[in-house]
C-alpha cells in the first residue's frame, strides 16, 4: 500500500513571506497523481494543486507551486507571498492512476500558521 | 454549481447508540467516497461507490458500519452501535468518474460519541 509522510506537524510563516511544506511518499507504481489539499477550520477540504507523475514540469497555481522529485518520491508545496487566509491544515495525498478505486491516501497533515 | 452537501454538521450520541449521515454529491458525479478523519490525522477511506455499486469497502468496519447509495445519487452512512473511537469527522467526496482533477469534498459531519 502507498504511504504518504508529512514530517512537519506545524509550520509558521510571516505574511508576504514564502514557506515550503514537505511531503514524501512510498509507491512501487510509475503512474499516479499527487495532490495538496487545504483544510481550514471550517473542515472543507479544498484542492490547492495537483501533479501528474508522468509530467516532468512542476505544477503551478498562482501563489502555489510544487517541487516534484519523482526519483526521490518527494512532493513539496511552496506558498509564495503568504496571506492570512492561507492559515489551515495542508494535506498531501496520493492517488493511483491504475487502481480502479481512485481513492486518496492522505498524509497526517501540516498545520500552517500565518503571522501578521 | 452546487457543491457536495452533507447533513447533519454535528452529532453527539452516547456509545451503543446508532447514527446516520447523509451525503448528496455534485450532480452528475458517478463516484462517491466516504472518509473518516480522526482528530490529528488525515482522512482515511471507508467506502467508495461507482454509481450505486461498491468499488472498495476494505477499510469499512462492517460489523458496525454500513453504507448505501440508492439510485446512484445520494448516500447514507450508518454506525450501529457506535463506539467511543468512532468520534471523528466523516467526510463525503465525489468525482466525475475517473477524474484526474481530484475529488470535491463536502463540509463533513463531526461526530462525538460519549
Amino acid at each position: 500500500a502507498q504511504t504518504v509522510t508529512q514530517s512537519q506537524p506545524e509550520m509558521s510563516v510571516q505574511e508576504a513571506e514564502t514557506v515550503t511544506l514537505s511531503c514524501t511518499y512510498d509507491t512501487s507504481e510509475s503512474d499516479y497523481y499527487l495532490f495538496w489539499y487545504k483544510q481550514p477550520p471550517s473542515r472543507q477540504m479544498i484542492l490547492v494543486i495537483r501533479q501528474e507523475a508522468y509530467k516532468q514540469q512542476n505544477a503551478t497555481e498562482n501563489r502555489f507551486s510544487v517541487n516534484f522529485q519523482k526519483a526521490a518520491k518527494s512532493f513539496s508545496l511552496k506558498i509564495s507571498d503568504s496571506q492570512l487566509g492561507d492559515a489551515a491544515m495542508y494535506f498531501c495525498a496520493y492517488r493511483s492512476a491504475r487502481n480502479s478505486g481512485y481513492a486518496l491516501n492522505f498524509g497526517k497533515g501540516t498545520s500552517l500558521l500565518v503571522t501578521p | 454549481e452546487a457543491g457536495v452537501a452533507q447533513s447533519p454538521r454535528y452529532k453527539i450520541i452516547e456509545k451503543r447508540q446508532s447514527v446516520a449521515f447523509w451525503c448528496n454529491p455534485i450532480s452528475g458525479h458517478a463516484t462517491l467516497y466516504w472518509y473518516q478523519q480522526i482528530l490529528g490525522q488525515g482522512p482515511k477511506l471507508l467506502i467508495q461507490f461507482q454509481n450505486n455499486g461498491v468499488v472498495d469497502d476494505s477499510q469499512l468496519p462492517k460489523d458496525r458500519f454500513s453504507a448505501e447509495r440508492l439510485k446512484g445519487v445520494d448516500s447514507t452512512l450508518k454506525i450501529q452501535p457506535a463506539k467511543l473511537e468512532d468520534s471523528a469527522v466523516y467526510l463525503c467526496a465525489s468525482s466525475p468518474g475517473r477524474s484526474v482533477r481530484g475529488q470535491y469534498f463536502g463540509p463533513g459531519t463531526r461526530l462525538t460519541v460519549t
